[in-house]
């Protein structure tokens, strides 16, 4: 089955700097990739929508300016959570989707644990 | 408003016994439903996708069910296992949505010996 890869698996990091976490396809082209959010206890909640070579789609009341996603090419996808602050520590989730299957599953990255000091 | 919602919260059972995991969802303009496997602090593993058109998948002793109607799927564990102890989540494809994924809430399964 696809793979998607993302690292790091877990970060710890101060207050005020900024932390990019990578999602990658392995063995497909992914024209679109998913980050989610999960916080204790609760589901995976969508951030937003990254398109290749597009800018990305965010939900409501997902800051844009705070939380960077580039997806430059069909394979990589990257989330930079700009300025962390320990509101932001969570679990982030990527997920990847390949062309022209819209009935095939999508698949997810193993999750980044974030922990802002 | 199109919302996912699992009962229950979480579930206790011994091991051995089959169980029952409920799904609904508000809106049966669904393009697939997907469940899902969470081990606490790990991504998710896909267990079952049940397309629009189906009324069921199986995969070992997973067998999940799709009633658009009611708006409901359910996920039966045949003879649990203690490895079977995880946080299981459904997925909703809304028609017409594109490819996001509307996750329930989650149901916390722990399988004791």
């Amino acid at each position: 089955g696809a793979v998607v890869s993302q690292h790091p698996s877990w970060v710890i990091c101060k207050s005020g700097t900024s932390v990019k976490i990578e999602c990658r396809s392995l063995d497909f082209q992914a024209t679109t990739m998913f980050w989610y959010r999960q916080f204790p206890k609760q589901s995976l909640m969508l951030m937003a929508t990254s398109n290749e070579g597009s800018k990305a789609t965010y939900e409501q009341g997902v800051e844009k300016d705070k939380f960077l996603i580039n997806h430059a090419s069909l394979t990589l996808s990257t989330l930079t959570v700009t300025s962390a602050h320990p509101e932001d520590s969570s679990f982030y989730i990527c997920s990847a989707h390949g062309q022209g299957r819209p009935n095939e599953k999508l698949f997810f990255g193993s999750g980044t644990q974030l922990s802002v000091l | 408003k199109q919302e996912v919602t699992q009962i229950p919260a979480a579930l206790s059972v011994p091991e051995g016994e089959n169980l029952v995991l409920n799904c609904s969802f508000t809106d049966s303009a669904i393009y697939n439903l997907q469940w899902f496997r969470q081990d606490p602090g790990k991504g998710l593993t896909s267990l079952l996708l049940i397309q629009s058109s189906q009324r069921e998948q199986t995969s070992g002793r997973l067998n999940a069910s799709l009633d658009k109607s009611s708006g409901r799927s359910t996920l039966y564990i045949a003879a649990s296992q203690p490895g079977d102890s995880a946080t299981y989540l459904c997925a909703v494809r809304w028609a017409g949505g594109g490819n996001k994924l509307t996750f329930g809430t989650g149901t916390q399964l722990k399988v004791e010996l």
